[in-house]
């Protein structure tokens, strides 16, 4: 059974970093692209970013590149995002997802953690 | 950025009816098109993708059509289990997703 369980959420307060966590499972991650999108409360979903297998190759939304960081550990079978300068905008339910690869939509997605910004 | 504009924002149904849900992409994205589904509390799952392909598992119920700009999804005999909201994504260029729309049933 694929599994994707993201991890490393919570309150946070403006300002400061936050490195998100994605373990995987039931699958060969060496194979798979993997990305991140989140959804703020309420809202619509958003793209972040996504990384090759070797990663080689990691592509970010453009308004989200700066503030950003996606890398793996393929020996860990985990994925991660580093997240920086947080905001209130930055509030929302930050999900992984996987692809066979780039230029296709992700076809297996964690159940997400929740990121709430707030002093 | 290529924008998405969803429509309808809401949609409200009978059991066994037809449903449309449209996506209109601000420029040409080659059949780029996903369809998602969401349930409440739940994270999205793949419906549609290449705007016509069946995503394994999902309901031949289930279809999506479309070229160019404008591309729609189609649920055909409705059924309580399609309460959720859809959304519709482009990956023809960095990947934008439509608004959403909520489906309920009447």
């Amino acid at each position: 059974e694929v599994k994707l369980v993201e991890s490393g959420g919570g309150l946070v307060q403006p300002g400061r970093s936050l490195k998100l966590s994605c373990a995987a499972s039931g699958f060969s991650f060496n194979d798979y692209w993997m990305g991140w999108v989140r959804q703020a409360p309420g809202k619509g979903l958003e793209w972040i970013g996504e990384i090759n297998q070797d990663s080689s190759t990691i592509n970010y939304t453009p308004s989200l590149k700066d503030k950003f960081t996606i890398s793996r550990d393929n020996a860990q079978n985990t994925l991660y995002l580093q997240m920086s300068k947080l905001g209130s905008e930055d509030t929302a339910i930050y999900y992984c997802a996987r692809a066979r690869k780039t230029q296709i939509p992700f076809d297996y997605w964690g159940q997400g953690v929740m990121v709430t910004v707030s002093s | 950025d290529i924008q998405m504009t969803q429509s309808p924002a809401s949609l409200s149904a009978s059991l066994g009816e037809t449903v449309t849900i449209e996506c209109r992409a601000s420029e040409d994205i080659y059949n780029g098109l996903a369809w998602y589904q969401q349930k409440p509390g739940k994270s999205p799952q793949l419906l549609i993708y290449n705007a016509n392909s069946l995503h394994t598992g999902v309901p031949s119920r289930f279809s999506g059509s479309g070229s160019g700009t404008q591309y729609s999804l189609k649920i055909n005999s409705l059924q309580s289990e399609d309460v959720a909201s859809y959304f519709c994504q482009q990956y023809y260029n960095y990947p934008t997703f439509g608004s959403g729309t909520k489906l309920e049933i009447k």
